[in-house]
């Protein structure tokens, strides 16, 4: 059965500074993505980074990169530079292929990680 | 920009009514979903459809079933609302590729009394 473990309730973090959301993983399919989502008070799920299981290189899209390291099981969230409007509530979640392997639908959430950004 | 829009924000009901949550996507996705995310449980999958008129059980089905007559349109029905399904509904949508992330609507708080 695939699972996502966030063991961070909760993080804090100084503007300005960066921040690691930690997640690991586990599946025992070799095609799978990774991805995190950002949720803020108001509830809407926002995409962020995506990283597929066969990408040598981690993802990385403008204050936000992915800390993939595939034999740990680990895709860590990093977020430079924190910014006040990063406090939400953040989730890792995996797709893994559908039974009979030739689709990808579900996502695996976490139990997510809420970040306060003091100023 | 990829619109995934729910029919209410707020919505109460009574225990033993019929509910219906309905959501609307214009991307032309194939793939549509209901969740349900309750505090330190993070989301998790009621039901999802991978094309019209096809449905899949997610991992806690109990109490729910779903319509799919239109691409665009997947309905979420509770048969007899209890107070145990009080919770934020979030629906999504996405293409069924591997890199293809899921887009949310901006959930359904649901209270039952």
């Amino acid at each position: 059965a695939q699972k996502i473990t966030q063991t961070q309730p909760g993080m804090f973090v100084q503007e300005k500074e960066a921040v690691t959301l930690d997640c690991t993983y586990d599946t025992s399919d070799q095609s799978y993505g990774l991805f995190w989502y950002k949720q803020p008070s108001s509830g809407e799920m926002i995409f962020l980074i995506y990283q597929g299981s066969y990408d040598e290189q981690n993802a990385t899209e403008g204050r936000y990169s992915l800390n993939f390291q595939k034999a740990r099981k680990s895709a860590n969230l990093v977020i430079s530079a924190s910014q006040l409007g990063d406090s939400a509530m953040y989730f890792c979640a995996m797709r893994t292929p559908d039974a009979g392997g030739t689709s990808y639908g579900k996502l695996t959430f976490g139990q997510g990680t809420i970040l306060t950004v003091h100023p | 920009d990829v619109k995934v829009t729910q029919s209410s924000r707020y919505l109460v009901k009574r225990t033993g009514e019929k509910v219906f949550l309905e959501c609307v996507q214009d991307m032309d996705h194939e793939n549509m979903f209901w969740y349900r995310q309750d505090p330190g449980l993070g989301l998790r999958l009621i039901y999802f459809s991978y094309d019209v008129k096809m449905k899949e059980k997610g991992d806690i089905p109990e109490g729910y079933s779903v319509s799919r007559e239109k691409k665009e349109r997947f309905s979420l029905i509770l048969e007899s609302a209890s107070t145990n399904q009080t919770s934020m509904y979030l629906c999504a949508s996405s293409f069924g590729s591997l890199n293809q992330p899921q887009h949310f609507g901006d959930g359904t708080r649901l209270s039952i009394l």
